[in-house]
């Protein structure tokens, strides 16, 4: 079975621009979650998604969006970026619609705005 | 608030030797407990999860002791081997947050062959 897969895995933009994260869960797979890996802040929850509806939120300014499709693959996106978006952005796909399931990670998405 | 609280921040093992790291929860309502690895370049991987409902889980050299008591758990790596050289994260999550996941901040662990 195939796993999460990210795309782009990497990105550079430039300060004040928007980007759009891509992410595919592993097959059967109906909740989709986003992180944001810094050194400084370590991982830290933006959203989660499930049968298309937001459950859950962090503590992320309105730039940071998702959307969820009928598919389950779901897409991130943060408008007006700065220099601190700099990240590695991960999304994790969860079987269970329950919480606290067993969640697999992708690889990432390395973003760098300059 | 820091939710999870995890240590140590880097860890040097011995090939062969015990790796140990801790960490410590606050919520009362987090019911699951999942280690994850990382390697540069890579996105986290789950390793082992373990419920309060059991005090010990093992899978292979991996094992979780988990107090609920102290709201405590930590990972054991038994022979620690250079392969096993990675970061680690401990995390839980509760019934309430649909799969929002609270992480600690990470062990570097280094196995010296």
């Amino acid at each position: 079975k195939a796993g999460v897969t990210q795309t782009p895995r990497y990105l550079i933009k430039t300060r004040g621009q928007q980007v759009t994260l891509s992410c595919s869960p592993i097959s059967g797979h109906r909740s989709v979650s986003w992180y944001q890996q810094t050194p400084g802040q370590g991982l830290q929850f933006l959203f989660e998604y499930f049968s298309e509806t937001q459950r859950n939120k962090g503590n992320f300014p309105g730039r940071f969006s998702g959307r969820q499709f009928s598919n389950s693959r779901s897409e991130m996106n943060v408008s007006t970026l700065e220099l601190g978006d700099s990240a590695l952005y991960l999304c994790a796909s969860s079987l269970a619609g329950l919480a606290g399931g067993e969640q697999y990670f992708g690889p990432g998405t390395r973003l760098t705005v300059t | 608030q820091q939710q999870v609280k995890q240590s140590p921040q880097s860890l040097i093992v011995q090939k062969g030797g015990i790796s140990i790291i801790n960490c410590a929860y606050e919520n009362t309502a987090f019911d699951y407990f999942p280690w994850y690895q990382q390697f540069p370049g890579k996105g986290p991987a789950l390793l082992i999860a373990i419920r309060p409902d059991v005090s010990e889980k093992k899978e292979g050299r991996f094992t979780i002791s988990f107090n609920k008591s102290a709201k405590q758990f930590s990972l054991h790596i038994m022979d620690s081997q250079p392969g096993d050289s990675a970061t680690y994260f401990c995390a839980a999550s509760g019934k309430d947050n649909f799969n929002k996941f609270y992480f600690g901040s990470g062990t570097k662990l280094n196995v010296k062959p």
